[in-house]
């Protein structure tokens, strides 16, 4: 049982270019989320997806795209990447579909640098 | 609208010592509250949550307590191990899903 897992782990992009981080749970859950982590800034959401074939707007979607591929993965993408997207970022699952309380589970998390 | 207020880090204990993190919060309703890990290198972990006023959550040795009439939740251990180093995020959850982050404190334990 892996949980969330995450792919690359580490990636150094140039201004300009796109790429596409991976997640993928094998929990069943219905939730999905994306999250960056910028020091002393907490997380903060980018996007989620409460079902398969639905997606939202998080606190900081801008230059972000998302695809929840079927009920186990759900792909960030990066069209045209700026030092501003400099940061580690986390893909999250829960069980449930937009219920308060519920525990969200991590992955290990992508750097990304982009120069 | 909704936040949350972590205490600053570093914060540096010796082994044993006892620990007090605070988290203070607002929010208009009842919402739910949580205290997350991360381990270096590591993503998140919940490491407890209470979901109603008064209640305790605990695990590892870690407890805190939801106290709605100081809106505070703070996380405290009795004795720490250097093993307990790490990042400790408070978040709490109102009525759906989103999770609202405070900035994380980070705890160094030294032996």
């Amino acid at each position: 049982n892996a949980g969330v897992t995450q792919t690359p782990k580490f990636q150094v992009l140039k201004t300009g270019q796109s790429m596409t981080l991976q997640c993928a749970q094998d929990m069943n859950h219905n939730s999905m989320y994306w999250y960056r982590q910028d020091p002393g800034m907490g997380l903060r959401l980018i996007y989620y997806s409460a079902s398969e074939g639905t997606t939202d707007k998080g606190e900081v979607p801008n230059g972000y795209n998302v695809s929840r591929l079927n009920k186990r993965e759900f792909s960030l993408r990066l069209e045209s990447a700026a030092p501003s997207q400099t940061s580690v970022y986390f893909c999250a699952s829960s069980e449930s579909r937009l219920v308060g309380g519920d525990t969200q589970y991590f992955g290990p998390g992508t750097r990304l640098t982009v120069l | 609208g909704n936040s949350v207020t972590q205490m600053e880090g570093p914060v540096t204990l010796s082994e044993e010592a006892f620990l007090t993190i605070n988290c203070t919060y607002t929010a208009t309703g009842y919402p739910s509250l949580f205290w997350y890990v991360q381990y270096p290198g590591e993503g998140l972990q919940l490491l407890l949550k209470a979901t109603k006023a008064d209640d305790k959550g605990s695990n590892k040795g870690f407890e805190a307590t939801y106290r709605k009439e100081t809106t505070s939740f703070h996380l405290e251990k009795g004795s720490v191990q250097v093993s307990d180093s790490a990042v400790y995020f408070c978040a709490l959850s109102e009525g759906n899903y989103q999770l609202i982050w405070g900035a994380g404190t980070k705890l160094i334990i030294k032996p």
